[in-house]
């Protein structure tokens, strides 16, 4: 019940292309969903998050998509450039003392020019 | 804002020495630090929670007596690998969360190898 599934593993799309990354969840009592982008060697950033009680969130190219009832939410990527080309992580967490998040599997994300 | 500095960012000691990474939290205070492992091309897997002035909260299978952590002001907490063998070879990343509901902020990492 703690895991968020990811997919797809990998993801390869053209400069300009939309990128679209799925995950999915079990645990009802989640309510903080975050996406983070990692590049080699570095440390995961945040992107962009979203609570359950909006259905999608837009920050510039990125949009959070946020479907409560089927317990899924994606990451849409506009305009994809080289620059994205970077592995994605979607997350989960529950209001309470620590805030842990769960990660899903993440996604390489490769763009090409 | 919320810059999390990890140090050092790169460390190769012989097999049974003990190695200490630190995790400053640079623009902000920080009530909650988490501890990370991440192999190659794996996900992040949470070590253990720890909050300033307690001791930290171990996940399961993480001996807390392999992976010392110490939390002792609002800015810094430490991760010690004690005796470390080449199995504990990984990336080891750390966050900082400020009071509330605010979000976890990342450091850049410790790539650690143990020869």
């Amino acid at each position: 019940q703690q895991q968020v599934k990811q997919s797809p593993q990998s993801l390869i799309v053209q400069k300009g292309g939309i990128s679209i990354i799925n995950c999915a969840y079990e645990n009802t009592a989640f309510d903080y969903f975050p996406w983070y982008q990692q590049f080699p060697g570095k440390g995961p950033a945040l992107l962009i998050a979203i609570r359950p009680d909006v259905s999608e969130k837009k920050e510039g190219r990125f949009t959070i998509s946020f479907n409560k009832s089927a317990k899924q939410f994606s990451l849409h990527i506009m305009d994809s450039q080289p620059g994205d080309s970077a592995t994605y992580f979607c997350a989960a967490s529950m209001r309470g003392a620590t805030n842990k998040l769960i990660f899903g599997t993440g996604t390489l994300l490769a763009v090409q020019p | 804002g919320a810059v999390v500095s990890q140090h050092p960012s790169w460390v190769i000691c012989k097999s049974g020495t003990s190695v200490k990474i630190e995790c400053r939290s640079l623009d902000f205070q920080a009530t909650t630090m988490f501890w990370y492992r991440q192999f190659p091309k794996q996900s992040l897997m949470l070590m253990a929670t720890s909050n300033e002035g307690s001791k930290a909260t171990y996940e399961q299978g993480v001996e807390k007596d392999k992976f010392l952590i110490n939390h002792a002001s609002l800015t810094l907490s430490t991760l010690t690998v004690t005796s470390a063998h080449p199995e504990d070879s990984s990336f080891y990343i750390c966050s900082a969360r400020p009071g509330g509901d605010g979000p976890q902020h990342f450091g850049d990492g410790t790539r650690l190898s143990i020869l």
